[in-house]
């Protein structure tokens, strides 16, 4: 039982390019998200998944497009990087009936 | 507009002395607020979730308090331990169980422990 794992751990990108950061999870979680930590500020939800085939948008989805074709796996597409989102970015996932979240370990992503 | 502000910001405390951080919501409709405990480099770990009706949850030496007339919470951290400096970050949702439930995260108390 490994949780919510996230590759890659770190990444630099250059401004343009395009990437995908893989989030994956063993324990049958219907609810997945995004999340992006920035210093000083709290975590932002980006996109989120109440299900396989169900996505919508956060708080800060401009950039970030999402799928959910299994119920383990939410990857969050950059599309064309940008300084801006230089940031650590968290995978999170939790049981439908219960409150708490299970987040994965993070990828600190920098954009030059 | 639904905010979630954190107190202090930084702090540093011996070890085995105790500490209480603070929390102050205005996220409203209510739901559950959630204390977790981030260590540098590793993504946050929930201590305690408490809903409208609970005062008061415990999780070993931390102790969470709930007041939800003030919509202010606590964090009291006993006899602490060098492994317990981390970021605590209070996270307050609007609504859980079968719907998503919006999360409003403050940005975290950074709590160093010297020897």
């Amino acid at each position: 039982n490994a949780g919510v794992t996230q590759t890659p751990k770190f990444q630099v990108l250059k401004t343009g390019q395009s990437m995908t950061l893989q989030c994956a999870q063993d324990m049958n979680h219907e609810y997945m998200s995004w999340y992006r930590q920035d210093p000083g500020m709290g975590l932002r939800l980006i996109h989120y998944s109440v299900g396989a085939g169900i996505t919508d948008q956060g708080e800060v989805p401009n950039g970030y497009n999402v799928s959910r074709s299994t119920t383990e796996d939410f990857p969050l597409r950059l599309l064309s990087a940008a300084p801006s989102q230089t940031s650590v970015y968290f995978c999170a996932s939790r049981p439908w009936r219960y409150y708490g979240y299970t987040f994965g370990s993070g990828t600190r992503l920098t954009v030059v | 507009k639904n905010q979630v502000e954190q107190s202090p910001q930084s702090l540093i405390i011996l070890e085995g002395k105790n500490c209480t951080l603070q929390c102050n919501y205005t996220v409203s409709p209510f739901s559950n607020l959630r204390w977790y405990k981030q260590d540098t480099g590793r993504g946050p770990v929930s201590l305690t979730i408490m809903t409208f009706s609970e005062n008061t949850k415990s999780n070993g030496r931390y102790t969470a308090t709930l007041d939800a007339d003030t919509k202010q919470s606590s964090l009291h951290i006993t006899a602490s331990q060098l492994s317990d400096s981390a970021s605590y970050i209070c996270v307050v949702s609007t609504s859980g169980g079968t719907s998503y439930g919006k999360l409003t995260f403050g940005q975290g108390t950074i709590l160093t422990v010297h020897p």
